[in-house]
């Protein structure tokens, strides 16, 4: 079993949709939860990060993380062209100052059509 | 600020040859640098951890003869993957950490084995 988990997809929704991303993890050691964006052939750009359970929102996006259910999911209002791109859930042990190794989830592909 | 660069972005290669990667931090100094390859639809996923001036780090599977790290300096890591095969084409990621153990991603390196 993976440590993370990610469908691939691919996710294609209308322009204006609100997109629903996701993770599971199975290792209740992690603390720091990341969202990343790469657009094809670039390196992955960080969205958001939140520590331990709750929510975070920045803009369009909203980040949240369910510890319980070792769930965690990236919200997407008004989705955009330009939001279409690969999204990477990544976590870590330790808090977002301290050092260690990033553990990635597959990705979904997305693609908001116009 | 925080930018990684990453030379070159595509290379193409004769089986047998060896390719050097070199990833930079072009405005912060890095203590950590991280190396990861990705293949298509895939994760990204982590070869070797490597600390100036130190021996890297390499994750298990990673045959650390193969793939030579170098971290010589605070802006400046290098990757080398010797005796290049076909199954070794993949998309090379470094990121570099900074003193607040922020990682920030290169562009990527996209390497071609013939």
């Amino acid at each position: 079993q993976k440590e993370v988990e990610q469908d691939p997809g691919p996710l294609s929704v209308p322009e204006g949709a609100i997109v629903s991303l996701n993770c599971t993890y199975s290792n209740s050691a992690f603390q720091y939860f990341m969202w990343y964006r790469q657009y094809s052939r670039k390196g992955p750009e960080l969205l958001m990060y939140t520590y331990s359970s709750g929510n975070k929102e920045d803009g369009r996006f909203t980040a949240q993380v369910d510890k319980s259910s070792k769930y965690i999911s990236l919200f997407i209002r008004d989705s955009q062209p330009s939001d279409s791109a690969t999204y990477l859930c990544a976590m870590k042990k330790g808090g977002y100052n301290q050092g260690g190794k990033l553990i990635f989830g597959q990705g979904t592909e997305l693609s908001v059509k116009p | 600020g925080a930018v990684v660069s990453q030379h070159p972005s595509w290379v193409i290669c004769k089986s047998g040859t060896s390719v050097k990667i070199e990833c930079r931090s072009l405005d912060f100094q890095a203590t950590t640098m991280f190396w990861y390859r990705q293949f298509p639809k895939q994760s990204l996923m982590l070869m070797a951890t490597s600390n100036e001036g130190s021996k890297a780090t390499y994750e298990q599977g990673v045959e650390k003869d193969k793939f030579l790290i170098n971290h010589a300096s605070l802006t400046l890591s290098t990757l080398t993957v010797t005796s290049a095969h076909p199954e070794d084409s993949s998309f090379y990621i470094c990121s570099a950490s900074n003193s607040y153990n922020e990682q920030f991603f290169g562009p990527g390196t996209r390497l071609t084995v013939l």
